[in-house]
């Protein structure tokens, strides 16, 4: 059964730092990766989709990188501003039908970004 | 307007009830996932339906039903609702393009209380 695990579950820095989320998964037969971001009681909003035969993708100040063999996955942000404050989830998939199945999720690290 | 969406966005109901939560979108995708999240076990998968012939167990579906009508929409049945299916549920939907990823769209989400 595939795990993820998400480290920090919690981080506090002040604006303008440049700051580093961790991923981990226990099966390296994944489809993808994918990093959403979820604000309070809201829904999830996609950031980053990274494919297995990648190693990173890049969206404005966000860069995802991917090491399927060891089972690991970074989010950089570059330049936090308040407004990145929020939950930010990793999530992969298996193999299915040709292409991914559903998603398995870690739990999340809360980032609270100073003013 | 919204390209995932979900209804009700909130239900409150009784121990025993039938509940039935609904997922429309309008990207066109074939598609359709349900998860629910729960405070500090993260989200999980509970069916996925790659078409309307096509309807697979997500890792929690035991006391859930799903119903493909049509390409665009995906239902979620409680047959006897209980307390511990409270949770927040969403919907997603994703196109499956050869080396496109499968990024997956979530729907803003459906609190369900179950008294």
């Amino acid at each position: 059964k595939q795990e993820v695990t998400q480290i920090p579950a919690a981080l506090s820095v002040p604006e303008g730092e440049n700051l580093v989320l961790n991923c981990s998964f226990t099966d390296s037969a994944i489809y993808n990766l994918q990093w959403f971001r979820q604000d309070p009681g809201k829904g999830l909003t996609s950031l980053l989709l990274i494919q297995s035969s990648q190693r990173e993708q890049t969206s404005g100040r966000l860069n995802a990188s991917l090491d399927k063999s060891s089972g690991r996955s970074t989010l950089y942000i570059a330049a936090s501003q308040p407004g990145d404050s929020a939950t930010y989830l990793c999530a992969v998939s298996g193999y299915s039908g040709g292409g991914a199945d559903g998603l398995t999720f870690g739990k999340g690290t809360h980032l609270i970004i100073q003013p | 307007d919204a390209d995932v969406t979900q209804t009700p966005r909130n239900r409150i109901t009784k121990t025993g009830k039938r509940i039935m939560l609904e997922c429309s979108q309008t990207k066109g995708h074939d598609r359709m996932y349900w998860y629910r999240q729960d405070p500090g076990l993260g989200l999980r998968l509970i069916y996925y339906s790659f078409d309307v012939k096509d309807i697979n167990k997500g890792e929690i579906s035991d006391g859930y039903s799903v119903s493909r009508q049509a390409q665009a929409k995906f239902s979620l049945s409680l047959e006897s609702a209980i307390p511990n299916q409270t949770a927040l549920y969403f919907c997603a939907t994703s196109d499956f393009t050869q080396g496109a990823g499968d990024t997956q769209y979530f729907g803003p989400g459906t609190r369900l209380t179950v008294l």
